[in-house]
C-alpha cells in the first residue's frame, strides 16, 4: 500500500509556542490530504482537507486560524499550532488518497506544557 | 455521509474466527466501505475495502449483503496481535473532495490466550 510520514513522531513545547507538523506521501502525489485529531481514548476527528495550491477547508469548529495548514506541494502538507496550549495536546494523524483508498500517517503526539 | 454502528467491544480467544458486523443504514449509492485497524499511539492501517458482495485479500473477507445496509469483517484464527480498535467507515472515498472520513467510536476486539 501507499506509504504516509510525520514528522516529528512526538513534540512537547510550551504553551504559547507554535508547532509545525509535517505529513509526506512516499511513494505517490497527493493534492488532497486530510488531518485528523484524536485524543484519548477517543475516535478520530477531522480538522480539515488540505489542498495543494489552494486553501485547506475546515471542518465545523475547528479554527482554521489556530490550526494552520499548508499544501505547498503534491507530497507535502502542513498543521501548524499557533499559540499552542495545555488543551491542544493530542494525537494528530493525516492521511491521503492515490487512488480512493485513504492512507494514514504514523501520527504525531503533542504535549504542550 | 452515511453513520455507521459497530459494536463498542469484543473478546476472542486465538486462533477463533472473529466477525465484526457493522450497520450503516443509510449509505449511498457512490459509497465504498472501509476497515480500518487502529493500534495505540498509531496511525489507522487500512484492512479491506468493497462495494458489494464479498471481498478477500491476505488479512481479511469483508461480506456486505445484496441491501448493502450492513456489512461484516471477518477476520480468520486471530491472534493477540490482532487486539485493536476496528472502524467501519462508509463514503466515497474514490473522489478527492468527496474524500472525507468520519470515524464511529469503533470497535475494541481484545484477543485472550
Amino acid at each position: 500500500g501507499a506509504v504516509v510520514s510525520q514528522h516529528p513522531s512526538r513534540v512537547i513545547c510550551k504553551s504559547g509556542t507554535s508547532v509545525k507538523i509535517e505529513c509526506r506521501s512516499l511513494d505517490f502525489q497527493a493534492t488532497t490530504m486530510f488531518w485528523y485529531r484524536q485524543f484519548p481514548k477517543q475516535s478520530l476527528m477531522l480538522m480539515a482537507t488540505s489542498n495543494e495550491g489552494s486553501k485547506a477547508t475546515y471542518e465545523q469548529g475547528v479554527e482554521k486560524d489556530k490550526f494552520l495548514i499548508n499544501h505547498a506541494s503534491l507530497t507535502l502538507s502542513t498543521l501548524t499550532v499557533t499559540s499552542a496550549h495545555p488543551e491542544d495536546s493530542s494525537f494528530y494523524i493525516c492521511s491521503a488518497t492515490p487512488s480512493g483508498t485513504q492512507y494514514f500517517g504514523p501520527g504525531t503526539r503533542l504535549l504542550v506544557l | 455521509l452515511a453513520k455507521t454502528t459497530q459494536p463498542i467491544s469484543m473478546d476472542s480467544y486465538e486462533g477463533q474466527e472473529v466477525n465484526i458486523t457493522c450497520s450503516h443504514n443509510n449509505i449511498a449509492t457512490n459509497d465504498y466501505i472501509t476497515w480500518y485497524q487502529q493500534f495505540p499511539s498509531q496511525g489507522p492501517r487500512f484492512i479491506i475495502q468493497g462495494y458489494k458482495t464479498k471481498v478477500t485479500n491476505e488479512v481479511a473477507s469483508l461480506f456486505i449483503p445484496a441491501d448493502r445496509k450492513s456489512s461484516t469483517l471477518s477476520l480468520p484464527r486471530v491472534s493477540l496481535s490482532d487486539t485493536a480498535v476496528y472502524y467501519c467507515l462508509v463514503g466515497d472515498t474514490r473522489g478527492s473532495t468527496l474524500g472525507r472520513l468520519y470515524f464511529g467510536r469503533g470497535t475494541q476486539l481484545t484477543v485472550w490466550p
